[in-house]
């Protein structure tokens, strides 16, 4: 069964704090992504990687870094957490080629930034 | 701009009847692959159905089919016989490249008994 897991479900943390979001898969996959999702606006792409040390922006960065260091760990970096960086953060992985590759997702991550 | 539109931030149908979530994307390419996902209130996000670019027929899955129109760029979801247990988010999600898809805002469904 396949399976991407995330560090918690949920985090609270204070303005300022560096906050570290895991992600880890089992299948294998070449792609990881990491989205934010919030009421009204859907899932926003944040970063995706395609290889180990690969990243790629998507359309909302700022605010946050990523690394990956190993093929089945994706970690989302907030280097100074604010208070609208309160979200659902959900990470995401895939395989890499092929014209239908299904992205499959984690429980998700809700963090809250006081 | 946004790629993706879901224009239905909320739904009600009533059990066993039909229902259709809309949307319409917007692309250049030829070649491009179409999503619904379902996220129920536990949060996780289910892969329901897939449609490519190329593909002449609509997709279907058991009671969810595809209701693709290339020409109009619309990529609605139809879920027939609705249970309880539909009531949920619906996502619509659009891949370009390998390595990129966009997701709409969502519709909430909510199924009556």
């Amino acid at each position: 069964d396949v399976k991407v897991t995330q560090s918690s479900r949920y985090l609270v943390k204070r303005t300022g704090e560096k906050v570290f979001l895991e992600c880890v898969q089992d299948m294998d996959h070449e792609n990881m992504f990491w989205y934010r999702q919030d009421p009204g606006l859907g899932l926003r792409l944040i970063y995706f990687s395609y290889d180990v040390k690969m990243k790629e922006k998507g359309d909302i960065p700022e605010g946050y870094s990523v690394s990956r260091e190993k093929k089945e760990r994706f970690s989302l970096i907030l280097e100074s957490a604010s208070t609208n960086q309160t979200s659902m953060y959900l990470c995401a992985s895939s395989i890499l080629s092929g014209e239908f590759y299904e992205q499959y997702f984690g429980p998700g991550t809700r963090l809250t930034v006081t | 701009a946004q790629k993706i539109t879901q224009t239905q931030p909320g739904m009600f149908v009533q059990e066993k009847e039909a229902v259709t979530l809309d949307c319409t994307y917007d692309t250049s390419d030829q070649s491009y692959g179409l999503f619904w996902y379902k996220q129920p209130s536990s949060g996780e996000m289910i892969f329901l159905i897939y449609q490519g670019s190329y593909d002449e027929q609509n997709a279907t899955e058991g009671r969810y089919s595809l209701n693709f129109q290339k020409a109009r760029k619309s990529a609605n979801l139809v879920i027939s016989a609705s249970q309880l247990g539909d009531s949920a988010m619906y996502f619509c999600a659009m891949r370009e490249a390998v390595n990129d898809m966009r997701f709409g805002a969502g519709t909430r469904l909510t199924v009556k008994p």
